[in-house]
């Protein structure tokens, strides 16, 4: 079955890079999405990767991709205090042939920064 | 371009009632997708939409339910409600077809006592 693990907090100092990381279980996911949830709000998406790329980078953000290890990770460069957050990855899972993809999401990362 | 809106954001209902949660998908989005976040958990899917017709589910029981209109929003019903159906409920719409990525609305809080 397919599985997303987290570690469930993370604390840094401000202006220290984050490194959030994630594994799955699911060799033939395609994309793999790092979401971000702020306190009493819905989900941000901050960034995807197809599965047949490395590392993708977007202004602070990097992301990491190890497929051989099934191992996802979102850096976040300079970590500023308004970065506090949960952190959720999640892969796609492909039903009905193909036609349909839902999200399996990990529990999420407790990003914590400290001024 | 107007994201995606839920209505209400909170919901305070006893057990055994019924529910109605509403969404607006965000403008040139006809794929609706329903997701449940228990407290402390990851989203978890309950079932997607595409051109008001049901597309997927979760492990879901058949008392949660939803509608998808003619102009892309979406109602997910629930009925006989069960104190285990506290939760938050994220309503999120894309473009067709299972790669374009979902976009959340900020979610209804729904409180069973």
């Amino acid at each position: 079955g397919e599985d997303v693990e987290q570690s469930l907090f993370l604390s840094v100092r401000e202006g220290d890079s984050s490194v959030i990381n994630c594994t799955y279980t699911d060799s033939s996911s395609t994309y793999l999405y790092w979401y971000k949830q702020e306190p009493g709000a819905g989900l941000q998406l901050l960034t995807y990767i197809f599965s047949n790329m490395d590392m993708k980078q977007d202004q602070r953000l990097t992301v990491l991709l190890n497929k051989k290890d099934k191992h996802l990770s979102l850096r976040i460069a300079d970590t500023q205090t308004g970065d506090s957050a949960i952190y959720f990855c999640a892969e796609l899972a492909m039903n009905y042939g193909g036609s349909q993809g839902n999200l399996i999401f990990g529990k999420g990362t407790k990003l914590s920064v400290k001024p | 371009e107007t994201g995606v809106t839920q209505s209400p954001t909170h919901l305070i209902k006893t057990r055994g009632q019924q529910v109605t949660l509403r969404c607006s998908s965000q403008s040139g989005h006809n794929t609706v997708s329903w997701y449940q976040q228990a407290l402390g958990q990851g989203p978890q899917f309950i079932f997607q939409y595409y051109r008001e017709e049901e597309n997927g589910r979760g492990n879901f029981p058949p008392r949660f339910s939803g509608l998808q209109f003619p102009n892309y929003s979406s109602e997910l019903n629930v009925n006989a409600l069960e104190l285990d159906d506290s939760a938050l409920y994220l309503c999120a719409s894309s473009l067709d077809g299972p790669y374009s990525p979902l976009h959340f609305g900020n979610g209804t809080r729904l409180t069973v006592t």
